[in-house]
């Protein structure tokens, strides 16, 4: 099985920088992604890692670690629309690569 | 425009009841699945299909049942087995397992 482990919540400051970690346990690791969910809606992808480093897109940087089984989101200057829930989600090698779902980071950006 | 549509959004089952959830993609994505979604828990594998005429169980199947008869296609029936069906169902379809998932915008069922 897979142990998927991301904070439950936390909180920022619009325009400050913020990461959300996410630790996994798994053997044959393929990949790990990333989603935004606003309450009440539907996951939209923001990124995927397959090797180790540092991926930026725009605001959003996500980075892995695979010999930690660790990856971490960043977000810099946060707004206001940036809060919601941030899931992690793991792929395995072989068979499907169906992706296991953490429970997700709910982040709240205040003024 | 592409993109997957799930109906309806809001949905009320009666004791004893099945009701079935549609999900349709005109994305010509091979890979569809369903999840279903509680407060203060992520995403969890009821079903999924990587092919026309094939699905497999994921985590949590028991209660549920699913056909893929199209490749557009991939509706979830929730039936009277499944005792605690009050929940978010989100439908998803990729061109495989290890590509980015795209969702639907749901549908929250409740028991009457």
């Amino acid at each position: 099985g897979q142990n998927i482990d991301q904070p439950t919540e936390m909180t920022a400051t619009e325009g400050a920088i913020v990461q959300i970690n996410c630790t996994y346990q798994t053997s044959g690791f393929n990949g790990l992604f990333w989603y935004q969910q606003h309450a009440g809606e539907a996951p939209t992808f923001l990124s995927y890692n397959v090797l180790d480093g540092l991926e930026e897109k725009g605001r959003f940087s996500s980075f892995l670690s695979r010999s930690k089984g660790y990856s971490y989101l960043l977000l810099k200057e946060l707004q206001m629309k940036d809060s919601a829930s941030y899931l992690c989600a793991v792929s395995l090698l072989g068979g499907s690569y169906i992706p296991t779902f953490g429970r997700g980071t709910s982040l709240i950006v205040h003024p | 425009d592409g993109g997957i549509t799930q109906s309806p959004k809001y949905l009320f089952r009666k004791e004893g009841q099945n009701v079935t959830l549609s999900c349709e993609q005109n994305l010509n994505h091979d890979a569809m699945y369903w999840y279903r979604q509680d407060p203060g828990q992520g995403l969890r594998l009821i079903y999924y299909s990587q092919i026309v005429n094939d699905f497999q169980k994921g985590d949590i199947a028991e209660g549920y049942s699913v056909s893929r008869e199209k490749k557009e296609s991939f509706p979830l029936t929730v039936t009277s087995a499944q005792k605690n069906p009050t929940a978010f169902y989100l439908c998803a379809s990729s061109t495989s397992g290890n590509q980015p998932q795209h969702f639907g915008d749901g549908t929250r069922l409740s028991i009457l």
